[in-house]
């Protein structure tokens, strides 16, 4: 049963440090995309992927947040240095969302839920 | 611009009795619209889609949507309601001409179904 997983399940951090969300997509998806979830702002869009090259990351807070994608099988998300307002579930999900073959639903992991201090 | 509204936070209903979770959506070009379900502590769950074809659309554990282009609605159905179904849906929209892959969430919707 193929599935999105995420790592760490759940980080506590303090304010100013490093932390890095990883990422592993279904296998032979083409996009993948990076959401957080709170209670006041419900579910944003912070970037996604196509075929490992960024397309939108407008939903990141640029100075703090990055993503990247090494290799098909990773994507990673970055935000340094974090602050408490960033404290909230972070989720990836992938999908065929393009091209032949196309499904366009997307699976979630199960997010990483991140507390800042 | 793409967008989607959920208008009820919260819906109860009665084990056994239908249930409906509405959704509206607002999008240039052509929708494919989706519904997702959430139980706490979890990811996302797909549910169902509407991409092309049939306005009726099933999805897993008995629900189903119709698509209504008229009225630009995506209304989450189910006959007949267990306790199990209790937890936070999603409705999602994509425009498919827009040559974007952004999906629009909408703000999520409580079901609640009373024993």
């Amino acid at each position: 049963d193929a599935r999105v997983t995420q790592t760490p399940r759940h980080k506590v951090t303090e304010m100013g440090q490093e932390v890095t969300m990883r990422c592993q997509p279904i296998l032979g998806h083409n996009t993948v995309f990076w959401y957080r979830q709170t209670m006041m702002q419900g579910l944003e869009l912070l970037a996604y992927f196509r075929n490992r090259a960024p397309l939108d990351d407008s939903g990141m807070p640029k100075d703090r947040f990055s993503a990247e994608m090494p290799d098909a099988t990773l994507a990673t998300l970055k935000i340094q240095p974090s602050e408490p307002r960033d404290s909230a579930v972070y989720f990836c999900a992938s999908g065929l969302v393009s091209g032949s073959g196309s499904t366009y639903e997307q699976y979630f992991g199960p997010g990483t839920r991140l507390t800042v201090t | 611009a793409q967008s989607v509204a959920q208008p009820e936070d919260q819906v109860n209903v009665a084990e056994g009795n239908p249930l409906t979770v509405k959704c509206t959506y607002s999008v240039s070009g052509n929708p494919y619209l989706f519904w997702y379900v959430q139980y706490p502590n979890r990811g996302l769950q797909f549910l169902l889609k509407y991409i092309t074809g049939d306005n009726l659309v099933k999805g897993s554990y008995g629900f189903e949507a119709e698509f209504n282009k008229s009225q630009t609605s995506f209304h989450l159905k189910k006959p007949s309601a267990l306790v199990s179904d209790s937890a936070l849906y999603f409705c999602a929209v994509r425009d498919s001409t827009s040559g974007t892959y952004k999906y629009i969430f909408g703000t999520g919707t409580r079901l609640k179904v009373l024993a």
